[in-house]
């Protein structure tokens, strides 16, 4: 139980493009998601919080309008980069909480984004 | 404020060598949970071990041993006969209640790597 999945777990795009990135939850639903970001050699750096139904919370320093988080769904989060640039080159991971109550929550395996 | 701290960024061993691991955490939280995860080359974050803030029993699991102290505010992480497939970087992580959420906070891993 308690499996993340993400998609695509890679992709590469042209700078000035816009990359989405899915989060789904596929054995339990999850009101709360979160996604990260992780550079080379880095940890992982919490970006939002996403719950279901209302606006993200973003992270100190993270640009809302270019970071777009949905959670339309108990089981769906989406992350759009927005005009993607070179330096949005990362790693990118998405977390999930079960709707249950527990506090832990679940790793999405990550998506890989490169920007040419 | 709520901080994890892995002092070591690198270490490299010999195969059967010995190994641990150090993980300190800052928290005010009375309840939190610890948690050590393994990231392989592919990225994917894989789950080790979690404890929450009340158990201080140390837990052994095959090669794996986890030595959770309060008094000194560590969550150290010891593989016994360490194997070339243990090569990888280790996240410890806290999860404190920040923000009116729970959230993560991940150390800058250390980076094991096991010669053969």
């Amino acid at each position: 139980g308690a499996v993340v999945s993400q998609h695509p777990s890679w992709v590469i795009c042209k700078s000035g493009t816009s990359v989405k990135i899915e989060c789904r939850s596929l054995d339990f639903q999850a009101t709360t998601m979160f996604w990260y970001r992780q550079f080379p050699k880095q940890s992982l750096m919490l970006m939002a919080t996403s719950n279901e139904g209302s606006k993200a919370t973003y992270e100190q320093g993270v640009e809302k309008d270019k970071f777009l988080i949905n959670h339309a769904s108990l089981t769906l989060s989406t992350l759009t980069v927005t005009s993607a640039h070179p330096e949005d080159s990362s790693f990118y991971i998405c977390s999930a909480r079960d709707r249950r109550g527990h506090n832990e929550q679940f790793f999405g395996p990550g998506t890989r984004l490169t920007v040419l | 404020a709520q901080k994890v701290t892995q002092a070591q960024t690198e270490i490299s061993v010999v195969e059967k060598e010995d190994v641990t691991l150090d993980c300190v955490y800052e928290t005010r939280d009375t309840t939190y949970y610890l948690f050590w995860y393994k990231q392989p080359p592919s990225g994917e974050l894989v789950f080790l071990i979690r404890r929450n803030s009340f158990d201080e029993q140390n837990e052994i699991s095959g090669r794996y041993s986890w030595n959770f102290q309060k008094s000194t505010s560590s969550f150290n992480f010891t593989i016994t006969a360490s194997q070339v497939v243990d090569s990888a970087v280790y996240f410890c992580a806290l999860l404190g209640f920040t923000s009116g959420t729970y959230k993560y906070i991940f150390g800058t891993g250390t980076r094991l790597k096991v010669l053969a």
